[in-house]
């Protein structure tokens, strides 16, 4: 069975300080992989997705940025982290199986920045 | 830019069925309705999705209206375990899902 792991599963980090997020699934191959974010009391918002290695969409231009180095593994990262940034991180995948897509959600990292 | 609109939030008692309305007026012949919920400090989860016909899983109903404006998330047995946020979703297949702000459905016993 396909599970996806997510960590660290909470982060409190200073303002200027980097970040490096990691997201990594088995169980499956050539995942789409996605990074939303969940500022407090609002919706989820897309920020990156790839449809495979090296491949990455942005959806929004701000300070963070992402990395698929292998098949599996889905990396977000700020140079510097700005209080903004704060918020729930999560990471998903998918396979096309026809043409919908079924999103499965990792346990998501709380991240405050102060 | 929401392609679609849900209430903010919804009761529903123990043990009765959870009926989450979900309109979708400019929705377009190769757009899909997903259904996902969000129990608080947690991942999305999907329930269910479906195209022009009605749909059903272990987990809720999809009711699809003709002109397929509209549709409505059936949960038959609400539990407690169901208070969530619920998300309707309108998106062409191989396209990146974008959620808007759902409904927050409490169940009460």
């Amino acid at each position: 069975s396909q599970t996806i792991h997510q960590w660290p599963a909470t982060l409190v980090q200073p303002v200027g300080s980097p970040l490096s997020l990691e997201c990594t699934v088995e169980g499956t191959s050539n995942p789409n992989l996605y990074w939303y974010r969940q500022a407090a009391g609002r919706g989820l918002q897309l920020l990156f997705y790839s449809v495979g290695i090296g491949q990455i969409s942005s959806e929004v231009p701000q300070n963070l940025s992402a990395s698929r180095p292998q098949d599996r593994q889905f990396i977000l990262s700020s140079k510097k982290l700005l209080l903004s940034d704060s918020g729930f991180y999560l990471c998903a995948w998918s396979v096309l199986t026809q043409d919908y897509e079924k999103l499965f959600f990792g346990s998501g990292t709380q991240l405050s920045v102060l | 830019d929401a392609k679609t609109t849900q209430p903010p939030s919804m009761d529903c008692a123990e043990g009765r069925a959870a009926n989450l309305p979900c309109n979708h007026s400019t929705i377009s012949g190769n757009e899909y309705v997903y259904w996902y919920r969000q129990i608080h400090s947690q991942g999305p989860q999907y329930i269910i999705h479906g195209l022009k016909n009605n749909e059903t899983n272990e987990m809720a109903s999809l009711i699809i209206t003709e002109d397929r404006k509209s549709s409505t998330l059936i949960l038959p047995h609400a539990t407690l375990r169901d208070t969530a946020v619920y998300y309707c979703i309108v998106m062409p297949g191989n396209t990146p899902l974008v959620f808007g702000k759902g409904t927050r459905l409490s169940v009460i016993a």
